[in-house]
């Protein structure tokens, strides 16, 4: 089955700073990424995902990019915000198989003011 | 309103009690899930249902059992509770189409706390 493992498991950064949370996968047949981000007692949100047809996806200060050849994919938030302080997660998923998801372990983000 | 609601938010009891924890979503999606995210925030799928039948079932001992009485609603049964099963459980929803993922939806979770 898919493996994704997530780095770092924690980040802490400047508010205005970048952050970014870096994820690789197993499967080579994976080819939907998404981004969920979980704040505080509330369940995971979708904020961003990426295709295995595009290499990059920008909207407005995240951006997602995607190497196949390396299986590995990665999140970028810049211009740090102290909303953006939560917990967030990477997943994948086969081709094979529409629903399921394959998550990493979570990276905790913490945006100092 | 509310896209996927769940109930309880909390749950405490006893080890070894049945207890039950129901889902809802007012998406019109025909698909359904239950995740388990334990105390390192790992989220790991159970459970999932299109249109009412079963198409995922992880490895998940068969204390848990997942009942969907019509595609709207996905509730989780668990017998027998065991310290191991503290944990927040969270269902969503999506709706794939035709060979294309779509986001999940999740509910808020339900803290299960067994003593």
């Amino acid at each position: 089955g898919e493996n994704v493992e997530q780095h770092p498991s924690t980040l802490s950064v400047q508010e205005g700073d970048s952050a970014v949370i870096k994820c690789t996968y197993s499967d080579s047949a994976s080819n939907y990424f998404p981004w969920y981000k979980q704040e505080l007692g509330k369940g995971p949100q979708l904020i961003i995902d990426i295709r295995s047809n595009v290499g990059e996806k920008k909207d407005q200060r995240i951006a997602v990019t995607l190497n196949k050849t390396a299986k590995h994919f990665s999140l970028h938030i810049t211009e740090t915000q102290p909303e953006d302080s939560a917990v967030y997660f990477c997943a994948a998923s086969p081709s094979s198989n529409d629903y399921k998801l394959s998550f990493g372990a979570g990276t905790t983000v913490t945006v100092r003011a | 309103d509310t896209a996927v609601s769940q109930t309880p938010k909390y749950l405490v009891t006893q080890m070894g009690n049945d207890k039950s924890i129901k889902c809802e979503q007012n998406l019109g999606h025909d698909t359904m899930y239950w995740y388990k995210q334990d105390s390192k925030k790992f989220l790991k799928i159970m459970f999932s249902y299109n249109n009412k039948e079963l198409i995922i079932n992880e490895t998940v001992p068969n204390r848990f059992s997942p009942k969907s009485p019509d595609k709207a609603h996905l509730n989780l049964h668990i017998n027998s509770l065991e310290l191991g099963d503290s944990a927040v459980y969270f269902c969503a929803s999506s709706q794939p189409g035709q060979g294309a993922h779509n986001e999940q939806f999740f509910g808020p979770g339900t803290r299960l706390t067994v003593l």
